[in-house]
């Protein structure tokens, strides 16, 4: 069975405050591992798919990156607009199956 | 990035009502479309997915006779909870995808279910 970690559940940052959010999988067979942002009371928006270990993608302050067991998405100089839950999930078998972790919630303050 | 929209994005019925929940995409034609259910504080469970045409594929553990799913065309699908119960207030999400994007999926803003 597949399963998405993700660490840590919350994160208070100050404004331009760097920091790493970390998401560990186990999946049979890795279609895709995709990053999402999510505010309350909206659905999921996405953000970036990593096909491979190597793998790296950029978007604004936002950097997830991939190895073979887990992912990071680096957020470099945050802004208070930054902050929402961001959701890891994992694509495996055929790309229909889609494994989603509790999410970090982000929190940057001013 | 594509956009699918969901409606309502609330709605409060009833205990034994049936509440019908839409999710459209609307730049694209998705083939297969998902329906999510989220509690507080967890993650995303998948209920089901549907691909246009043909019947809804159920995870364990969905009820499929109070969970109606139908997926009459390639930019439609729709979650009917029948005879609704407070326990089954929660955050509905359907989400898309379409064999021409990749692999990614794309999300509605979600409907908060509240029976009473």
């Amino acid at each position: 069975e597949d399963q998405v970690t993700q660490s840590p559940e919350a994160l208070r940052l100050q404004e331009g405050e760097s920091s790493s959010l970390n998401c560990s999988y186990t999946v049979s067979g890795l279609r895709g591992l995709f990053w999402y942002r999510q505010d309350p009371g909206k659905g999921p928006e996405f953000l970036f798919t990593l096909y491979s270990a190597g793998e790296e993608k950029e978007k604004e302050r936002l950097k997830a990156t991939l190895t073979k067991k887990e992912s990071f998405l680096h957020i470099t100089a945050p802004k208070p607009e930054d902050s929402a839950t961001y959701l890891c999930a994992v694509g495996s078998g055929g790309y229909q199956k889609v494994t989603f972790g509790i999410g970090t919630k982000l929190q940057v303050i001013p | 990035g594509a956009v699918v929209s969901q409606h309502p994005s609330w709605v409060i019925c009833k205990s034994g009502t049936s509440v019908k929940i839409e999710c459209r995409s609307l730049d694209f034609q998705a083939t297969t479309m998902f329906w999510y259910r989220q509690f507080p504080k967890q993650s995303l469970m998948l209920m089901a997915t549907s691909n246009e045409g043909s019947k809804a594929t159920y995870e364990q553990g969905v009820e499929k006779d109070k969970f109606l799913i139908n997926h009459a065309s390639l930019t439609l699908s729709t979650l009917t909870v029948t005879s609704a119960h407070p326990e089954d207030s929660s955050f509905y999400i359907c989400s898309a995808i379409t064999q021409r994007m990749n692999t990614e999926a794309f999300f509605g803003q979600g409907t908060r279910l509240t029976v009473v």
